[in-house]
């Protein structure tokens, strides 16, 4: 069954550093998402992505975040400075279709720890 | 999207039916009823959607009723592996809003 591959399963960086989180998606998938969850708290979105342009995002996805899609099959999230409260899980989704009878697949996330 | 309101937490004996309540009193008539569920820091897990007819599949039941006001997703024969964090999420057909808007939960406690 294809599923949604995230790497680095946990990475550890300085606050200030820039940090670069991957996915691949289902490959005949369109849309792409990521979003994050702070231990104990909820899984919160941050940004959707389609055709090779933002959808939608969040009052998270401030200036210090980016998304790109570099090629045919990775999908990347960028923090430019990482600070203390950025350290969360972070899970990419994608779906076939946009919509709501569309569901989305999840993978099994990035531990962000920022030290 | 509409609202939804989920017991914080349930058990259930292994071998027997979960059922998981979800009340969304506000939803509208173009919005779907969908259920996820996210095992122990995991990446959530669909498991099924439905607008107003029950729906079932290899992993679940979602009753929904007449009025459309709440559901009830039923796990036919509850296991261990089963114990997670089930989402109930209402989401608007069409529009440009396609994020999922997690709520807290019901915590279910799968019990040998």
């Amino acid at each position: 069954e294809p599923e949604v591959t995230q790497t680095p399963s946990h990475q550890v960086t300085q606050m200030g550093q820039e940090v670069i989180l991957r996915c691949v998606p289902i490959s005949n998938h369109l849309y792409f998402y990521w979003y994050r969850q702070i231990l104990g708290q909820k899984v919160e979105f941050l940004v959707s992505f389609y055709n090779n342009e933002i959808s939608e995002k969040s009052e998270i996805f401030d200036d210090q975040f980016s998304v790109e899609r570099p090629d045919g099959s990775n999908f990347t999230l960028k923090i430019r400075s990482t600070k203390l409260e950025d350290s969360a899980m972070y899970f990419c989704a994608s779906s076939a279709l946009r919509g709501a009878s569309y569901e989305q697949y999840f993978g099994p996330g990035t531990r962000l720890t920022v030290t | 999207d509409a609202k939804t309101t989920q017991p914080t937490s349930m058990d259930c004996a292994e071998g027997r039916a979960a059922n998981l309540p979800c009340n969304h009193s506000t939803i509208s008539g173009n919005e779907y009823v969908y259920w996820y569920r996210q095992i122990h820091s995991q990446g959530p897990q669909y498991i099924i959607h439905g607008l107003k007819n029950n729906e079932t599949n290899e992993m679940a039941s979602l009753i929904i009723t007449e009025d459309r006001k709440s559901s009830t997703l039923i796990l036919p024969h509850a296991t261990l592996r089963d114990t997670a964090v089930y989402y109930c999420i209402v989401r608007r057909l069409g529009g440009s809003n396609y994020k999922l808007t997690f709520g807290k939960g019901t915590l279910l406690t799968v019990n040998p």
